[in-house]
């Protein structure tokens, strides 16, 4: 079982963010996704830190184990979505997601 | 460019069936694992099967095993959901999507989706 949180947050503009994900169970990685309203899931991290293709280089990833986190160095308006972890063995759990709105 | 589109959704009394297709075009299907992931109305993402590129290794949820069956047709680029005795809470947007290789085994690609509602 994967568990996010906050399950909701808001953000001012140029403001830290970090989204935890943590794990039932200890996983090698972890990888997370970005979704918008009536739009299909994007990657956007992969094995726990690597930036998917086009994703800013605001976003970094991080963790071990049965701990994670998703980090937006400075929050832009861009940003605001549902991010989802999922563990990177079966069964591909994906976390609860965290959505994040601008404030 | 990478594509993958479903087909095959729809509205579908409970206890019937339905089979979804997946065809990926843009690159060698049969270099790919693949999978497919749900989403009820409103909800978060749930990984429902997966099947390995040659399809002998396949998986699924628990909630679906012994109902879905995985399967994947190389020479035609496509794969396949065929979804048994369907459920009020099987009502989703299905996903297909793509295991990406040399990064961990995650989703690299998706599909637009495609929604099946099960309902009398």
């Amino acid at each position: 079982v994967l568990t996010q949180s906050p399950t909701t947050m808001t953000a001012s503009p140029g403001e830290k963010v970090t989204i935890t994900c943590r794990s039932s169970s200890s996983v090698n990685h972890m990888h997370w996704y970005q979704q918008k309203p009536g739009a299909s899931p994007k990657p956007w991290i992969y094995g726990t830190s690597k930036l998917a293709s086009g994703v800013p280089d605001r976003f970094s990833g991080r963790g071990s184990g049965t701990s994670y986190s998703l980090t937006i160095n400075t929050m832009e308006a861009e940003d605001a979505a549902t991010y989802y972890c999922q563990q990177w063995n079966y069964p591909w759990t994906f976390g609860g997601g965290t959505k994040l709105e601008l404030k | 460019e990478v594509q993958l589109v479903e087909s095959g959704g729809g509205l579908v009394q409970p206890g019937r069936s339905l089979k979804l297709s997946c065809e990926a075009s843009g690159y060698t299907f049969s270099y790919y694992g693949m999978a497919w992931v749900r989403q009820a109305p409103s909800k978060g993402l749930e990984w429902v099967a997966s099947i390995s590129t040659g399809g002998v290794s396949i998986y699924y949820r628990d909630s679906v095993k012994g109902r879905f069956t995985i399967s994947r047709d190389n020479a035609k680029n496509t794969q396949y959901l065929q979804m048994d005795s369907l459920r009020s809470e099987d009502t989703a947007t299905y996903y297909c999507a793509r295991r990406g290789t040399g990064r961990g085994g995650d989703f690299d690609y998706w599909g637009q989706g495609v929604m099946v509602t099960v309902s009398s």
